[in-house]
């Protein structure tokens, strides 16, 4: 079965530090996708990133960055130098390259002006 | 750019009332897919459509059921509201098919309150 956990449920911080938001999955097949979502007070929720399973190659966008480690099954995103327009819920999601996601329960992170 | 729109973004309706949730995308994706959010048991979803007049369900379509006449077009139906299905409903798209092109793009979500 696919599991994907978000196990912070909110997060709070002051403008200009930096905050890690983890993300854990399970999955027994050797091809998979990672995604992070944002989710602004508006509601839409915004593609970040993906990644397949055969690139743990880290990226880094701008304040953005991802650190991907099948050792740990881990996929965590952080934002360096964080802006109050970060406030958002977060998701991480888990696609098997069909076409259902399995997302996780979300992050609730507010950044403190 | 991809674009998911979608009806409503509130409703309120009353208990028992049948509801219509319409979504459009405008970028001949094949895949249409209904969540709901709740808070604390993030995005869960309910039905899947991978082609005109084709559904899957999700994890969790009881009390809920879809239409898709049309390609671009995806609506969930709620035959009988009840209070339990208040929630916040997003509607998204995706190409069809396996690899790295199945990136889900979402609408803006009604906000759904039934009284």
């Amino acid at each position: 079965a696919q599991k994907v956990t978000q196990a912070q449920t909110e997060i709070s911080v002051v403008e200009k530090e930096d905050v890690t938001l983890d993300c854990v999955y399970e999955t027994r097949d050797t091809t998979y996708y990672l995604f992070w979502y944002k989710q602004p007070p508006s509601g839409e929720l915004v593609f970040l990133i993906r990644r397949n399973s055969f690139d743990e190659q880290n990226e880094i966008s701008g304040r953005y960055s991802w650190n991907f480690q099948k050792s740990t099954s881990s996929f965590n995103f952080t934002i360096t130098a964080s802006q109050v327009v970060d406030s958002a819920v977060y998701f991480c999601a888990l696609s098997l390259g069909g076409n259902q996601f399995y997302f996780g329960t979300g992050t609730s992170l507010t950044v403190i002006p | 750019d991809v674009k998911v729109t979608q009806s409503s973004r509130y409703l309120v309706k009353r208990t028992g009332e049948k509801v219509f949730l319409e979504c459009v995308q405008d970028m001949d994706h094949e895949n249409m897919f209904w969540y709901r959010q709740d808070p604390g048991l993030g995005l869960r979803l309910i039905y899947f459509s991978y082609d005109v007049k084709m559904k899957e369900k999700g994890d969790i379509p009881e009390g809920y059921s879809v239409s898709r006449e049309k390609k671009e077009r995806f609506s969930l139906i709620l035959e009988s509201a009840s209070t339990n299905q208040t929630s916040m409903y997003l509607c998204a798209s995706s190409l069809w098919g396996t690899g790295a092109n199945n990136e889900q793009f979402f609408g803006p979500g009604t906000r759904l309150t039934v009284l």
